[in-house]
């Protein structure tokens, strides 16, 4: 079982819809958690960190964790166009290394 | 600069030879990481630094890959006798102390092809 689980996708919704992406991980000692986006060919951006159990909102970005259930969930409401991306899940590891899945492919169509 | 800098952006290069690979971290950054995306894969860590020590070289994948860290700025990234399946792009992070809570900013990669 890899560390970091996603759905590869693509995921297609429409433009204003609510995309949900998910992500399991192996390690029940992991505490620390973040969704990075990758436009293609560009380099990973920094979208949310979560650290404790429930829900954390920042704009149109939710990001949910459920440590019991080892999951972590990232929701992204009114779903533009220029959201479409690739999504990552990591979290930490030893030495404070990011973990990363392989990532959800989200597509956002007009 | 502002950002995490690396460099060159590509290299193309033929098998068996070395290649080096830089990275300039965020001013002041004391953590850095080496990462490598291969297409269609996640994101694969290679090594860690905390100022110019690795306490972490856990992810080189052979004993071709070397890096090392000068006055807890610039790393590179040696791979010596390059193999096609190096070929890859190589990210590199940094953050303020590597602390649990505290972000890894990306540079743009390198995008290597061993021809």
């Amino acid at each position: 079982q890899k560390e970091v689980e996603q759905n590869s996708g693509p995921l297609s919704v429409p433009e204003g819809a609510i995309a949900s992406l998910n992500c399991t991980y192996s390690d029940r000692g992991s505490q620390s958690f973040f969704w990075y986006r990758q436009y293609s060919g560009k380099s990973p951006e920094l979208i949310m960190s979560i650290y404790s159990n429930g829900d954390k909102e920042d704009g149109r970005f939710t990001a949910q964790l459920n440590k019991a259930s080892q999951y972590v969930s990232l929701l992204i409401r009114d779903s533009q166009p220029s959201d479409s991306a690739t999504y990552l899940c990591a979290l930490r590891g030893g030495f404070q290394k990011l973990v990363f899945g392989t990532g959800t492919r989200l597509l956002v169509s007009p | 600069g502002a950002g995490v800098s690396q460099s060159p952006s590509n290299k193309v290069t033929e098998k068996g030879k070395d290649v080096e690979l830089r990275c300039d971290p965020i001013s002041g950054h004391t953590a850095l990481y080496w990462y490598r995306q291969s297409l269609g894969q996640g994101l694969e860590f290679l090594i860690y630094f905390q100022g110019n020590s690795a306490p972490d070289k856990s992810g080189l994948p052979s004993d071709r890959f070397s890096a090392e860290r000068t006055g807890g700025s610039v790393s590179t990234l040696t791979i010596q006798r390059t193999q096609q399946e190096d070929s890859a792009v190589y990210l590199c992070a940094s953050s303020p102390q590597g602390l649990s809570n505290q972000p890894q900013h990306f540079g743009d990669g390198t995008r290597l092809s061993i021809l």
